[in-house]
């Protein structure tokens, strides 16, 4: 069965050092991922997504992941954290095996504090 | 947002009512979705559609009810059936049905007891 794991609930990372926020999956075949992001009281806005290609992707407000297919992960990161990244983030999978078209799973989310 | 709305923001229940959530989109998107989000639950999928006047159960359906008359509008029933609805509702549209596509979502509408 596929799913999609956030471990960490809070990632707390001063201003102007670089963030990661974690996510592994889980698909019978090669996934389609994403990075969504939520701010308070707000629906989530698309950050960037893996098809296929190079396994580094970039997306909005300066923020990119790495696709790394041995450990099932998708790293969100930034080199350099800004207040205002502040927010709840979540990671998606698709399985393009699936025949479900409804069968994207969202992770729990983590919630990003960047400190002045 | 991005073209979706979602009315009301904020909408109150009381016992043994229906009530109904609105989603509307200008995008000219072919599927719509509804998720409810639960704090540290992430989203859960209620409902989606892929055209007008069709619809499937996602994996929490039950208590709700939704249509597609026309291509712009989702509303979502929550019915009395529904135990336990104070939750955060996300309406999304996609442009199409397949895999790799991105979703667009609304604001939110924040339903609660009273």
């Amino acid at each position: 069965a596929q799913s999609v794991a956030q471990p960490e609930d809070q990632v707390n990372v001063a201003e102007g050092n670089p963030l990661t926020v974690k996510c592994t999956y889980s698909v019978s075949g090669n996934p389609y991922l994403f990075w969504y992001v939520q701010y308070p009281n707000r629906g989530l806005q698309f950050l960037l997504k893996y098809i296929t290609g190079d396994n580094l992707v970039k997306g909005s407000y300066g923020f990119e992941a790495e696709f790394n297919k041995s450990q099932t992960s998708f790293h969100l990161k930034k080199p350099s954290a800004l207040v205002s990244d502040s927010a709840l983030y979540f990671c998606a999978v698709r399985d393009p095996l699936m025949n479900r078209d409804d069968k994207i799973i969202f992770g729990k989310g983590t919630r990003l504090h960047i400190l002045p | 947002d991005g073209g979706i709305t979602q009315s009301p923001k904020y909408l109150f229940r009381k016992e043994g009512q229906n009530v109904t959530l609105s989603c509307e989109q200008n995008l000219n998107h072919d599927a719509m979705y509804w998720y409810r989000q639960d704090p540290g639950q992430g989203l859960r999928l209620i409902y989606y559609s892929q055209i007008v006047n069709d619809f499937q159960k996602g994996d929490i359906a039950e208590g709700y009810s939704v249509s597609r008359e026309k291509k712009e509008s989702f509303p979502l029933t929550v019915t009395s059936a529904q135990k336990n609805p104070t939750a955060f509702y996300l309406c999304a549209s996609s442009k199409g049905t397949t895999r790799n596509e991105k979703l667009f979502f609304g604001s939110g509408t924040q339903l609660s007891v009273l």
